[in-house]
Parts: structure tokens; C-alpha cells; sequence
């Protein structure tokens, strides 16, 4: 079955480095991935969509990777700050009609 | 511009009431998604619908639940007859692309507790 894995711990850094989250499928090659923020009691709010044909996307701070043959997104944020702690969560297409999402990972930027 | 509107925001029901949850997609959007979270899980797909029609509810548990998107109003989610295991946030997205080709605006939820 697709399966897709995001480091369930929570993620410590301080503010001012760099953040990176990891993104791991099995089992499915996706057109596309997708981003996500969500904070506590809200809904998600999308970040960044990189399809499979490109290795990089970047908007402001964040920086997205995507690697068809490791199967495996990562999600930079450099510059961390504060307000940047959340849950970040990756989705992918699947059967072209809805997102899978991933658990998330709670991100931590300690002042 | 509004976003995606969601009432209520909370929603509090006895084993056995139903509930009515509405989705209000962003204007000029027609595809509209459902997603249930659990406490400290991701979001779970549960239906996707356009004016009119269900396209997938393969998410969707094939009893007691139901979702519609008529040509005029909300998109409604309605769980008959509900249990201690509905409770959780229900959170509803549009797009204006089909089938899942885009980002998709999430509204802030509802959040069912059951007694």
C-alpha cells in the first residue's frame, strides 16, 4: 500500500538556522507534492506545489526538493524565526483525485 | 476575497444525534474536499465533490455518513447517528482545479465532539 512518512518527532532548532524536513513515499510515483502549514486549531495552509520534472522550487525563505528516484522531499526553511514553528505537512497526488497527506512534523524555532 | 468558510466551529452531539457540517467553498471555486484529523493524526481524505456530483467518496465510510454539493448553498457533510469514534476535525477544501491538480484553500475546520 502508499505509504508516506514524515518524522512523527518533533523538530528543535534555533532560531536563525536552517530547518529541514523530510518527506519519504513508498510505493507510488506522484505528478506532483505539495506543502503544507498547519498551526494548532487551524486549517493547513498550502506553501509550495513541485511537480516531477523539476528538482527545486524556492519562495522566499522555503526551499522545496524533490527526488523521484529516492522517492524523498525535503522542505528547507532558512532564516528560521518563531513565528515559522508549526506542524508542516507533505501531500501527494494520488489515484488524481485527492491529497495524501503525510502525519506532519512539528517544527520547534527556539528564540 | 473571502476563504473557505466552515460553521459551525464547533459542533457538540450525543451518541445517536446527527450532525451537519457546511463548507462554503472560495468564490469561483467548484471543487470542493472533505478531510477528517483525528487527535495527533494527519488529515485523512474522505470525499471530493463538484456542483452537483460526488466524484470520489472512496474515503468516506460507506455507512451513516453522507456529503453533498447542490447547485446552490454550501456543501453539507452529514453523519447520522453518530458515535464516540466521529470525533474529530472536520475540514473542508477547495480548488479550482479538478481532480487534485493544484493547491487546495482549507477552511478552519469543525471540530465535532461527541458525548
Amino acid at each position: 500500500s502508499q505509504k508516506i512518512e514524515q518524522n512523527s518527532e518533533a523538530l528543535n532548532i534555533q532560531e536563525g538556522k536552517t530547518a529541514t524536513l523530510t518527506c519519504n513515499y513508498t510505493n507510488y510515483s506522484p505528478a506532483y507534492l505539495q506543502w503544507y502549514r498547519q498551526d494548532p486549531g487551524r486549517g493547513p495552509v498550502f506553501l509550495l506545489l513541485i511537480r516531477e520534472n523539476e528538482k527545486e522550487k524556492r519562495k522566499e525563505r522555503l526551499k522545496v526538493t524533490f527526488d523521484t528516484t529516492l522517492k524523498q522531499s525535503l522542505f528547507h526553511i532558512t532564516a528560521s524565526q518563531p513565528a515559522d514553528s508549526a506542524t508542516y505537512l507533505c501531500a501527494l497526488d494520488i489515484a488524481g483525485n485527492m491529497l495524501t497527506f503525510g502525519g506532519g512534523t512539528r517544527l520547534m524555532v527556539k528564540p | 476575497n473571502a476563504g473557505v468558510m466552515q460553521n459551525p466551529r464547533h459542533l457538540v452531539r450525543r451518541r445517536g444525534q446527527e450532525a451537519r457540517l457546511r463548507c462554503s467553498p472560495m468564490k469561483g471555486h467548484s471543487h470542493v474536499y472533505w478531510y477528517r484529523q483525528l487527535p495527533e493524526e494527519g488529515l485523512k481524505f474522505m470525499v471530493y465533490l463538484q456542483k452537483e456530483n460526488i466524484i470520489d467518496e472512496s474515503g468516506m465510510p460507506k455507512e451513516r455518513f453522507s456529503a453533498e454539493f447542490p447547485k446552490e448553498g454550501p456543501s453539507i457533510l452529514r453523519i447520522q447517528q453518530v458515535v464516540r469514534g466521529d470525533s474529530a476535525a472536520y475540514f473542508c477544501a477547495s480548488s479550482p482545479l479538478d481532480r487534485g491538480r493544484g493547491e487546495q484553500y482549507f477552511g478552519p475546520g469543525t471540530r465535532l465532539t461527541v458525548t
